[in-house]
């Protein structure tokens, strides 16, 4: 059963860099079948897609986040990361990553998710 | 960009019911549709994709219909568990986006 699993510092203030890294276990994320992402929700709102990678290396980003956010993948450690810079209160959300697949694009597997507050 | 819109925004409706919810693309989308419950504090569930088909686990009295700009999720017969937030979200292009959600509350 493959799962995700965000890690992230905690808060973060105003001006700096959000930093999470997910974490894939129970299968390999190197596969042409899927991409890999992240997708964030403020409190009490709707949902946001950030951005997906391939294990290639390929990235798609949401235009309105684009020139603040890099997302990587490292296959060898199973693990992927989202950097979002320049941080506002507007970034406070709870983080998920997500596997979707690369034919419908439907979001088959998501982390638990983590809060990142803005706050100085 | 791509914008979703559901409707009804919440929903009051006892066990047993069988309720729909509306998706509307403001562009066609073909069948590049997803749907999602979610629970308070909990990451949304994946339910159907490809805007009719049920995804493995989800109960048969889940279905989706609908192809171009209009979509709907039908709950055939209302359970206590699917008591939840449910979002449609279109996958034809990116950036992706998601409807502003459902609220599905007990009357």
């Amino acid at each position: 059963q493959l799962h995700l699993q965000e890690l992230g510092p905690g808060p973060v203030k105003p001006s700096e860099t959000l930093s999470l890294i997910c974490t894939v276990s129970g299968g390999s994320i190197s596969t042409s079948s899927y991409y890999w992402g992240w997708i964030r929700q403020p409190p009490g709102k709707g949902l946001e897609w950030i951005g997906s990678i391939y294990y290639s290396g390929n990235t798609d980003y949401n235009p309105s986040l684009k020139s603040r956010v890099t997302i990587s993948v490292e296959t060898s450690k199973t693990q992927f990361s989202l950097k979002l810079s320049s941080v506002t209160a507007a970034d406070t959300a709870v983080y998920y990553c997500t596997r979707h697949g690369a034919a419908y694009g439907g979001i088959d597997y998501w982390g638990q998710g983590t809060l990142v507050t803005v706050s100085s | 960009d791509i914008q979703m819109t559901q409707s009804p925004s919440s929903l009051s409706a006892s066990e047993g019911d069988r309720v729909t919810i509306t998706c509307r693309a403001s562009q066609s989308i073909s069948n590049y549709l997803n749907w999602y419950q979610q629970k308070p504090g909990k990451a949304p569930k994946f339910l159907i994709f490809a805007a009719s088909s049920l995804q493995s686990g989800v109960p048969s009295r889940f279905s989706g219909s609908g192809s171009g700009t209009d979509f709907t999720l039908t709950i055939s017969s209302l359970q206590p568990e699917d008591f939840a937030t449910y979002f449609c979200q279109q996958s034809y292009s990116t950036p992706y986006s998601f409807g502003q959600g459902t609220k599905l509350e007990i009357k």
